[in-house]
C-alpha cells in the first residue's frame, strides 16, 4: 500500500498570495491532520479532518483553512502569504487516530 | 504551541554506545509518542506509551513515562549510524473526545551518531 503522499514537494510564492498543498492518505484512514514545521522546530498542530468533518484547529490565522474530501484526501489553503509561513507543511493521517503516519512534506518558501 | 521540552536540544555519540533522549510535558496525557525525522521531511513513529504504563520496549528502543513528573525517556541501545536523526516526543492531550490526529510535539533532539 502507498504511505500518505503530498504535493507539490517543494513550492516557491511571494507575499500575499495563495497556496494550495494536496495530501492522500493511506487508504483506509479516514483521518487526515496538517502539521506547521519551522526549521529547527517540532510540528506544530493546524488542524484536523475525520469523515470529512474538521474535529480541531489549531492556534492559526483565518488565512488558514482546510477541507477533506469523499475519498478522504485533503487541501489545505493559506491566503495572504507573508514570510513567516514558510516552513514545511506535513499531512498526516491515522486509522484510529493515535499512531499518525506522515507524508514526506511540502517545503513552503514565501519570498 | 509546543507542549514541552526535550533534553538534551543535541546529542553526539559513537557507535554502538546507548543513547538517552528525555522529554517534559505540561498536561494531563491519554497517551506519549516518539518520532523520528530524517533530514528535515516526514516523521516515522516509533513508540507509543499509554498514560497508565510505565515502560515499553520495541526492538532497540526502551521508553519510560512518569505521569506523576509529567516526563518521559527514550532509551536507544547499542547505536549505529544509522540512527542519526532527529527525535521528537509528542503527546495526545487529555480533553473531549477522541483527538483524530492532534498531537503537540516537543522541540526534538538531534542525535548524531559517528561511526
Amino acid at each position: 500500500d502507498a504511505g500518505v503522499t503530498q504535493s507539490p514537494t517543494h513550492l516557491i510564492k511571494t507575499r500575499g498570495q495563495h497556496v494550495t498543498l494536496r495530501c492522500s492518505p493511506i487508504s483506509g484512514h479516514k483521518s487526515v491532520s496538517w502539521y506547521q514545521q519551522v526549521l529547527g522546530q517540532g510540528p506544530q498542530f493546524i488542524f484536523q479532518y475525520y469523515e470529512k468533518e474538521e474535529r480541531g484547529r489549531g492556534n492559526f490565522p483565518d488565512r488558514f483553512s482546510a477541507r477533506q474530501f469523499p475519498n478522504y484526501s485533503s487541501e489545505l489553503n493559506v491566503n495572504a502569504l507573508l514570510l513567516g509561513d514558510s516552513a514545511l507543511y506535513l499531512c498526516a493521517s491515522s486509522l484510529q487516530g493515535e499512531k499518525l503516519f506522515f507524508g514526506s512534506g511540502t517545503q513552503l518558501s514565501v519570498l | 504551541s509546543q507542549q514541552g521540552e526535550e533534553d538534551p536540544q543535541a546529542l553526539s555519540i559513537q557507535e554502538g554506545e546507548n543513547a538517552t533522549m528525555n522529554c517534559s510535558y505540561k498536561t494531563s496525557i491519554n497517551n506519549l509518542q516518539w518520532y523520528r525525522q530524517n533530514s528535515g521531511r516526514g516523521l516515522v513513529h516509533l513508540i507509543l506509551i499509554r498514560s497508565n504504563e510505565r515502560e515499553k520496549h520495541s526492538g532497540r528502543l526502551r521508553v519510560t513515562l512518569d505521569t506523576s513528573k509529567k516526563s518521559s525517556s527514550l532509551l536507544i541501545t547499542a547505536s549505529r549510524a544509522a540512527d542519526t536523526a532527529s527525535y521528537f516526543c509528542a503527546t495526545d492531550e487529555k480533553g473531549g473526545g477522541t483527538s483524530y490526529g492532534k498531537l503537540t510535539f516537543g522541540q526534538g533532539t538531534i542525535l548524531t551518531v559517528h561511526p
